[in-house]
Order: C-alpha cells, then sequence, then structure tokens
C-alpha cells in the first residue's frame, strides 16, 4: 500500500531558486495538508486542501503556493527560496472529520 | 501561543514497564486528540485517536486517556518494547479549524531501555 508518496527525498536549493515539492495519495482521501517541522519543534501547517479545487492558508503560507487539480495530488510550491525554509515538509491526507492523518516520508530541505 | 505542550522533551523506561508519555492543552474547543509516533527519517505515524466525547480509548498496549477539565491527555505504553523507541506528538484539532488541522507538540522521545 502506497498511502501518501513524497517526491523528491531531499533536496538542496539556492537563495532566489523555486522548485516543486509533489505529494500524491492513493486513497481517495479528500482533505490534503502541507506541514513543516523545524528542528526541536511540532509540525506548522503551511496550506490545507478540502478537496480538487479547494486550498486555502494555513498558519504559516508566505513564501508558498499550492494547487489542488486532481483528488490525489497536492504539490507546494517554493518560488524565491530562502534561508528560513530550511525545513522538513510533510503531506498528509485524511479520509473526514474525526479521521487521523496519514503522512509521507517528508521531504528534507536545505536552502544555501 | 503554544496551544499543545509536552513538558518532558525526553523519557527513558526499562523494557517491560509502563511508559507514560503526556500532553496539556489550552484550547477548549479541540475536539479531537491524536497521538502519533516518529522514527527518524520516517513521517508521523499515526497510533491512537480519541474524540473528546470520552475519556478512555485502548488500542493493545496503548491506552490514551482524556482529562477534559485539566486540558491534558496521556498515552500509557504498557508493557514498553525496545521498539516502541521514537519520538511521540501528540495533536489535537478542531472539527471546524482550518480543515481539521492538526495542532502538534513539541514531541517526546522515549527511550526503552532492554
Amino acid at each position: 500500500n502506497a498511502g501518501v508518496t513524497q517526491t523528491p527525498k531531499f533536496r538542496i536549493l539556492k537563495i532566489g531558486q523555486s522548485m516543486t515539492l509533489q505529494c500524491t495519495q492513493d486513497m481517495n482521501h479528500n482533505y490534503m495538508y502541507w506541514y513543516r517541522q523545524d528542528p526541536g519543534m511540532g509540525l506548522k501547517l503551511i496550506y490545507y486542501s478540502v478537496g480538487a479545487g479547494i486550498t486555502d492558508k494555513g498558519e504559516v503560507p508566505n513564501g508558498y503556493n499550492v494547487s489542488r487539480s486532481t483528488t490525489e495530488d497536492f504539490p507546494l510550491r517554493l518560488e524565491l527560496a530562502a534561508p528560513s525554509q530550511t525545513s522538513v515538509y510533510f503531506c498528509a491526507s485524511r479520509a473526514g472529520n474525526n479521521q487521523p492523518q496519514h503522512f509521507g516520508d517528508g521531504t528534507r530541505l536545505s536552502i544555501l | 501561543d503554544q496551544q499543545v505542550k509536552q513538558n518532558s522533551p525526553s523519557l527513558s523506561v526499562q523494557e517491560g514497564r509502563i511508559s507514560i508519555l503526556n500532553c496539556d492543552y489550552t484550547n477548549s474547543m479541540f475536539d479531537y486528540f491524536l497521538w502519533y509516533k516518529k522514527y527518524p527519517a520516517e513521517g508521523p505515524t499515526f497510533l491512537i485517536s480519541i474524540s473528546s466525547i470520552k475519556d478512555k480509548n485502548e488500542d493493545g498496549r496503548f491506552t490514551v486517556f482524556l482529562n477534559k477539565s485539566a486540558k491534558h491527555l496521556s498515552l500509557h505504553i504498557v508493557p514498553s518494547q525496545p521498539g516502541d523507541s521514537a519520538v511521540y506528538f501528540c495533536a489535537a484539532s478542531h472539527v471546524y479549524n482550518q480543515g481539521g488541522k492538526l495542532i502538534f507538540g513539541q514531541g517526546t522521545e522515549l527511550s526503552v531501555k532492554p
């Protein structure tokens, strides 16, 4: 069972570069989320989606964009990478209310 | 504003004994609570959850207790095994808040010694 798949696993970017973190799920979940985890901290929500075509900002959306053209895919875009965006990024999905979120294995991103 | 707090960064227990991980929250609107386990270089793995209408939920060796008046939840692992060594995160959500986003604590690193 694939679950939530994130690519790439690791990436190093230079300041000002852009990239897209990919996330796909095969569980037909409507809800999808992007979190970031900084060292010694819990995860913080960047963006979320309640279904295809619907996205909204979370707690820390600045510097990121998302799209949700299909139920399966929820890519996260960094347009102008900054050192403050060095973090581990996790994508998650869930089926519905009072259902747990299921996470991918993360993308470790370093911006130098 | 730390709405979910895990005040113990680490915990060490002997194999076979009970592990008790604690979590406090401040927002009385939270209605769903979860525990996740995380190994290095992997994503969080869902362990167990509890709805705010309950005060206890069990799943095998794992039991979660919820004390709403104290805004406190705990995870009991009995008996503890070396494979339980990981970082444990508690998380809380409110169904009407940002798509049911999870608010995470900082994590507690559990070490189970043989």
